[in-house]
């Protein structure tokens, strides 16, 4: 079945650090990628997404590209805040039928310190 | 506008007891998502509402879980005979269809004892 892997964490950066987050996955067909961020106290948000191949999606500074040919979509900022400490969660939608449900990967937690 | 709203916040129930769990999902969003996310587990997906077509019920991990989705709108997820293992945040999430973002609700967390 479908499935997502992604890099186990904690990770902690300093502030200003590149951040990559990688994250691969199985799936038949075409899926849709997406990455979501669960900031302390708060839900789930939408932070990109991206559904075929090639596309970059983007969002507050953060970057992934839906790289067919390696079944990958990691995540990368160039320049880490102590305000991006959140659980990132790489997940995919397989887009053939009715049910676009989420299947997740176990979340990376991500701490910046100053 | 409103988002999604998930009641009560968290839960605490014993071993055995029946619990509810009601999701108000945004307002004329037709498609609407149940996920749990368990330590160790991660998210896993549940059970899916479209508009008035019969649920997608593969997720559900027994018999003792079951929802239903009233008028298109709430949505309650009931757990019979709870077990420890049901120990839990659960997730709804809406979307305007099949294919739109899913817009997440805070989560009830669900202890039991």
């Amino acid at each position: 079945g479908d499935s997502v892997t992604q890099m186990e964490g904690p990770v902690t950066l300093s502030e200003e650090a590149f951040l990559t987050i990688n994250c691969t996955y199985t799936a038949t067909g075409y899926p849709s990628l997406f990455w979501y961020v669960q900031y302390p106290g708060e839900g789930l948000q939408l932070l990109l997404k991206a559904t075929k191949a090639d596309d970059k999606g983007s969002n507050k500074g953060f970057e992934a590209t839906y790289r067919k040919e390696t079944t990958s979509f990691h995540l990368e900022k160039g320049s880490v805040q102590v305000s991006d400490s959140a659980v990132y969660f790489c997940a995919l939608s397989n887009n053939a039928g009715n049910n676009r449900k989420l299947i997740w990967g176990l979340g990376t937690s991500l701490a910046v310190n100053p | 506008g409103a988002g999604v709203s998930q009641s009560p916040s968290n839960k605490v129930t014993e071993k055995g007891k029946d619990v509810e769990l009601r999701c108000d999902p945004i307002s004329g969003h037709t498609a609407l998502y149940w996920y749990r996310q368990s330590l160790g587990q991660g998210l896993e997906f549940l059970i899916y509402f479209q508009g008035n077509s019969a649920p997608d019920k593969s997720g559900l991990p027994s018999d003792r879980f079951s929802a239903e989705r009233t008028g298109g709108s709430v949505s309650t997820l009931t757990i019979q005979r709870t077990q420890q293992e049901d120990s839990a945040v659960y997730l709804c999430a809406s979307g305007q269809g099949a294919g739109y973002e899913q817009f997440f609700g805070p989560g009830t967390r669900l202890t039991v004892l």
